[in-house]
């Protein structure tokens, strides 16, 4: 069974450029969860969809972040624009109904905003 | 909302030592507590998790043990070895609509020497 797949893995762009981050479940996974994790620290979540529905963004600073997960599988992460402080790697997880407790975290995609 | 407090930052061990990493909490409505593992460019992994209405939990070299009444919890690693070196996050979560929501603690980066 395939993990989550992040793409991509690594990027670097200028302050005050757009960036997003794509992400695709472990199939079959209907929650989907995007995390930030600061260097030295524990991931802290952004956002979590329960399908295609955004049931907790509380910490998604919403000014210029946003996300999407049109039809319940893959999802989309966007900063506009990207700030010096957003450097951190992104991370994104899923799980089942079955297993709803168990989070499965996809590799990350690390971002550097110079 | 949960805090979550988790040490020592740094663990140095010999090979075939054992490793204890403490975390405490503070919101009581906390019921389900994963650990993970995360290697250097990955994504958190769980090794072991244990839920509310357990004391302790075993899976071979690792275990973890629950105190709710002084909300804390703590992951133990038996004869460790060279590629139990990794940096390890604790958890503490909520139920909220359907899935657990973790709050991280800031993690343990677990060095094993030969």
């Amino acid at each position: 069974e395939a993990g989550v797949v992040q793409s991509p893995r690594y990027k670097i762009i200028e302050k005050k450029q757009p960036v997003a981050f794509w992400c695709n479940p472990i199939s079959g996974h209907n929650t989907l969860y995007w995390y930030r994790q600061n260097l030295g620290q524990g991931p802290e979540l952004l956002i979590r969809y329960e399908n295609e529905e955004a049931v907790d963004d509380s910490q998604l600073p919403k000014d210029r972040f946003s996300a999407e997960r049109l039809k319940g599988v893959d999802s989309t992460l966007k900063i506009q624009p990207a700030e010096l402080g957003d450097s951190a790697v992104y991370l994104c997880a899923s799980s089942s109904l079955g297993l709803q407790e168990t989070q499965y975290f996809g590799p990350g995609t690390r971002l550097l905003v110079l | 909302g949960e805090n979550v407090e988790q040490h020592p930052s740094t663990l140095s061990v010999q090979e075939g030592d054992s490793a204890v990493i403490k975390c405490t909490y503070s919101d009581s409505a906390s019921n389900y507590f994963p650990w993970y593992k995360q290697e250097l460019g990955k994504g958190p992994q769980l090794i072991i998790d244990i839920r509310s209405n357990v004391g302790e939990k075993k899976d071979q070299r690792i275990a973890v043990t629950l105190n709710k009444t002084a909300k804390h919890f703590s992951l133990h690693i038996t004869e460790t070895q060279p590629e139990d070196s990794a940096v390890y996050f604790c958890a503490a979560s909520i139920l909220s609509g359907g899935s657990y929501i973790p709050t991280f603690g800031r993690g343990t980066s677990l060095i094993v020497h030969p």
